[in-house]
């Protein structure tokens, strides 16, 4: 059974860092990697999505990279910036084409 | 668009009481789907469907009911509410069920507190 983790729960960093979130998977056999945002009591918001024939997706200051082979996919964020507090969830599609998600990592960026 | 729509925004019920939750997209999406989110925890999968007329259970089925009779709308029933069923739920539409290339997009959740 799929199991999708992210690790730390939180993290708190100063404006205008460089960060990176990090997902890790059970089983390689997905079709894409996804993240979302949310923000307080709203609703998801997708951001990239890695298919699992690709290595990395960029949108502006974000970028997220997926190993099939060692289970990971990372989201890094480019001189992070206060509006960008938020949680962020990975969600593996696995193989009935069911999303699969973390727990989400609660980002703080303090200016 | 409206995207993906939910009704209500919040509701209390007693414990034993049923309700059905509204989930309406104007997209034209074939997928939709139900999701539970509990603190600490992963969205879990409710009920989903690929086409009107079509559900089939998640995760966590237990407790609900689902229909598909047209595209755009897709309501979760709590048939007799429990305080295990205190959640906040949120309703979900992509455009195809079996394309890994499609995204989901969500609905600004359901804030239901069972007593």
């Amino acid at each position: 059974k799929q199991e999708v983790t992210q690790i730390p729960a939180a993290l708190s960093v100063p404006e205008g860092e460089n960060l990176v979130l990090n997902c890790s998977f059970t089983d390689s056999a997905i079709y894409n990697l996804q993240w979302f945002r949310q923000d307080p009591g709203k609703g998801l918001t997708s951001l990239l999505l890695i298919q699992s024939s690709q290595r990395e997706q960029t949108s502006g200051r974000l970028n997220a990279s997926l190993d099939k082979s060692s289970g990971r996919s990372t989201l890094y964020i480019a001189a992070s910036q206060p509006g960008d507090s938020a949680t962020y969830l990975c969600a593996a599609m696995d193989s009935n084409y069911q999303l699969i998600w973390g727990a989400g990592t609660k980002l703080i960026i303090k200016p | 668009n409206a995207g993906v729509t939910q009704t209500p925004e919040f509701q209390v019920l007693k414990t034993g009481q049923s309700m059905t939750l509204q989930c309406a997209q104007d997209m034209n999406h074939e997928y939709m789907s139900w999701y539970r989110q509990d603190p600490g925890m992963g969205l879990r999968l409710i009920h989903y469907s690929v086409g009107a007329g079509i559900t089939d259970q998640g995760e966590v089925p237990n407790g609900y009911n689902v229909s598909r009779s047209t595209t755009e709308d897709f309501p979760l029933r709590l048939l007799s509410a429990a305080p295990s069923q205190t959640s906040v739920y949120f309703c979900a539409s992509r455009p195809q069920a079996l394309l890994q290339a499609d995204t989901q997009y969500f609905g600004p959740g359901t804030r239901l507190t069972v007593l």
